[in-house]
């Protein structure tokens, strides 16, 4: 199978610092990574599309300076969120596909807690 | 009006019932369907992928897509407590970045022994 590891799965951080989450591919190479944002009992909220080696694509209505987003290599892909707010706390997850196939699956991390106090 | 159109539930049925979902979509371009499975608090796990119209079956899982009405359903059968989850219906449009999904709001099933 295709395992999506995301790190940290739980952080909680002040008002104004920024936090690091990362998304690794353990078994395939990943030619796009995606990171959502998921609200209590709400769906996925798909916040940028990252590919390797070329900026973001962020969604309408995400800030770009605000979460910063790096694909620097096949298997990695980093979610920085800067200056954090307390209305920043939320789910986070990402998900990243093969980019090969006849599928258009993507495979999802374990998501990471983020709460800002 | 949102792409994908899910029933939030809750969606509760006495263990060893049949559990049916299903989620409306509105592009017609969406050739992929897949169904994700979500515990609380984890990240969407892949329970089924059908390509264009047509059922496929998994164990105690079957998917179902018919794009003429633009439908797709999800069956469980003998449904246990381990199924209690919500469930999300995801689709993406071949012409579009692999991977990126449009996901219907989730549907809470809850399985009562």
């Amino acid at each position: 199978g295709a395992v999506v590891s995301q790190h940290p799965s739980r952080v909680i951080c002040k008002s104004g610092t920024s936090v690091k989450i990362e998304c690794r591919s353990l078994d395939f190479q990943a030619t796009t990574m995606f990171w959502y944002r998921q609200f209590p009992k709400k769906s996925l909220m798909l916040m940028a599309t990252s590919n390797e080696g070329s900026k973001a694509t962020y969604e309408q209505g995400v800030e770009k300076d605000k979460f910063l987003i790096n694909h620097a290599s096949l298997t990695l892909s980093t979610l920085t969120v800067t200056s954090a707010h307390p209305e920043d706390s939320s789910f986070y997850i990402c998900s990243a596909s093969r980019g090969t196939g006849d599928s258009g699956e993507a495979f999802f991390g374990q998501g990471t807690r983020l709460t800002v106090v | 009006q949102k792409e994908v159109e899910q029933d939030p539930g809750p969606l509760s049925v006495p263990e060893g019932a049949i559990v049916s979902l299903n989620c409306t979509y509105s592009n017609s371009a969406f050739q992929y369907f897949m169904w994700y499975r979500q515990y609380s608090r984890k990240g969407p796990e892949l329970l089924m992928y059908t390509y264009s119209s047509g059922n496929k079956e998994d164990g105690r899982f079957t998917a179902q897509v018919d794009k003429s009405s633009k439908y797709i359903s999800l069956f469980i059968r003998d449904s246990q407590p381990s199924d209690s989850a919500t469930y999300l219906c995801a689709m993406s449009d071949p012409s579009d970045s692999w991977g990126k999904l449009q996901f219907g709001a989730g549907t809470q099933v809850v399985v009562t022994p």
